[in-house]
């Protein structure tokens, strides 16, 4: 067990929707990062969070949004979902200088 | 950006086999990590491994920063190691990874 909780770990939902997937990171660690896992894009970065800012941006579609709040936990918002969107989405936490630890993902269908 | 190249993109192995996956990287990197994907989508921290070896019972990795690559050694695998090996760079210790595709690894009984 890594530490880092995702809920939920599957959502299916239709094109149009919008969802919100949540990331709570190991205790301690102030950064929060979002990879988004595709099958013919692999592990892709989103955006990343310290301490409640945000760190650094990735190829984040615009329909697509973040946050964290001042417990550190964070919220990934997907909004006018596409089919393209189906994919395995990660939340990752670190302290500094240390590895980087994933939750266990959760699986977005969009039908 | 940082680009990944990860070698070979597939591998198949007898169990008791060992291994070596590679990494390279387009620019230095000061945060390298392995990974280990296993079949239920798990995604497992290896090493955090910006230079130097280090070892983890039948793991083993080393990375030469000067040169810009990375070698993930695997000795006496077994069928549990199967899964996809992704190894990830990034600018500093906090900053984001570039990960590469991947090393599809299976082992057979």
């Amino acid at each position: 067990d890594s530490g880092v909780t995702q809920t939920p770990k599957h959502l299916i939902t239709a094109t149009g929707q919008r969802v919100t997937l949540r990331c709570s990171p190991r205790s301690g660690d102030l950064s929060v990062y979002w990879y988004q896992q595709s099958l013919d894009q692999g592990l892709q970065f989103l955006i990343q969070y310290y301490n409640g800012e945000e760190r650094a941006k990735g190829n984040i579609l615009e329909r697509f949004s973040a946050q964290q709040f001042p417990d550190l936990h964070s919220e990934l918002n997907l909004s006018s979902l596409e089919l393209g969107d189906s994919a395995l989405y990660f939340c990752a936490s670190s302290p500094r200088e240390s590895p980087l630890h994933f939750g266990n993902g959760t699986r977005l269908t969009v039908t | 950006g940082i680009q990944v190249e990860q070698s070979p993109p597939d591998l198949i192995l007898q169990e008791g086999a060992n291994s070596t996956l590679r990494c390279n990287f387009s620019d230095s990197v000061n945060n390298l990590q392995w990974f280990h994907q296993n079949p239920w989508g798990q995604l497992i921290n290896l090493f955090y491994i910006p230079s130097g070896t280090k070892q983890n019972g039948r793991l083993s990795a080393t990375t030469v920063a000067t040169e810009r690559y990375s070698l993930l050694y695997i000795s006496s695998s077994q069928t549990t190691d199967s899964g996809v090996y992704f190894c990830a760079g990034g600018e500093t210790s906090g900053s984001r990874l570039t990960f590469g595709e991947g090393t599809q690894l299976t082992v057979n009984p």
